[in-house]
């Protein structure tokens, strides 16, 4: 089983849509949550950390379970602009790695 | 402003050569990192270091091999071992497991 796992998509919805995306993560030691974006050949940029009471940034909403071991994002009215690919980072429990998902692709739609 | 400069951003090697990617930072963090991407694949770790003088192999060392002489400073070498270098090298730091890493903007390497 991979540490972290990731729907890669691609999402396709139109402008205004609300899309969420999860994420799973393996290890129950895991103590901190990271929601990044990376843009087509370029490197990634947090977009917001993850905690258990949720947290929430504009139109972007991060909710961790960790009972199930799972993340989330949610885009609400999304733009054009918010077309990327999101990774899913979780730290390995000790020591400050971490643990990237593969991405999943969303793609804004006139 | 205060970020990780990586370079070059391009960079193309020879087969049988070694190369050697920079990676600098100005924000006063202790560990540093190196990561691989590959197209379709997550970011894969190859090296790390938490302090000055000291680093560890991540899951993808074979190699690869780094040095810490300065907190500022974190080169990372590709060498002839490394038989299939060819993707995208990204550069990271952090204060600490709290607060994510900032990346430099990665240097793209192709084996001609």
């Amino acid at each position: 089983r991979k540490e972290v796992e990731q729907d890669p998509g691609p999402f396709n919805v139109p402008e205004g849509a609300t899309v969420a995306f999860n994420c799973t993560y393996s290890n129950s030691a895991s103590q901190s949550f990271f929601w990044y974006r990376q843009d087509c050949r370029k490197e990634p940029k947090l977009l917001m950390s993850v905690y258990s009471s949720g947290n929430e940034d504009g139109r972007f909403t991060a909710q961790l379970n960790r009972a199930s071991q799972y993340i989330s994002l949610l885009i609400r009215d999304s733009k054009l602009s918010d077309s990327a690919t999101y990774l899913c980072v979780v730290n390995r429990g000790t020591g400050n790695q971490f643990y990237f998902g593969t991405g999943t692709s969303l793609t804004v739609i006139p | 402003d205060g970020g990780i400069t990586q370079s070059p951003k391009y960079l193309f090697r020879k087969e049988g050569q070694n190369v050697t990617l920079s990676c600098e930072q100005n924000l006063n963090h202790d560990a540093m990192y190196w990561y691989r991407q590959d197209p379709g694949q997550g970011l894969r770790l190859i090296y790390y270091s938490q302090i000055v003088n000291d680093f560890q192999k991540g899951d993808i060392a074979e190699g690869y091999s780094v040095s810490r002489e300065k907190k500022e400073s974190f080169p990372l070498t590709v060498t002839s071992a490394q038989k299939n270098p060819t993707a995208f090298y990204l550069c990271a730091s952090s204060w600490d497991r709290y607060y994510g890493y900032t990346f430099g903007s990665g240097t793209r390497l192709t084996v001609v």
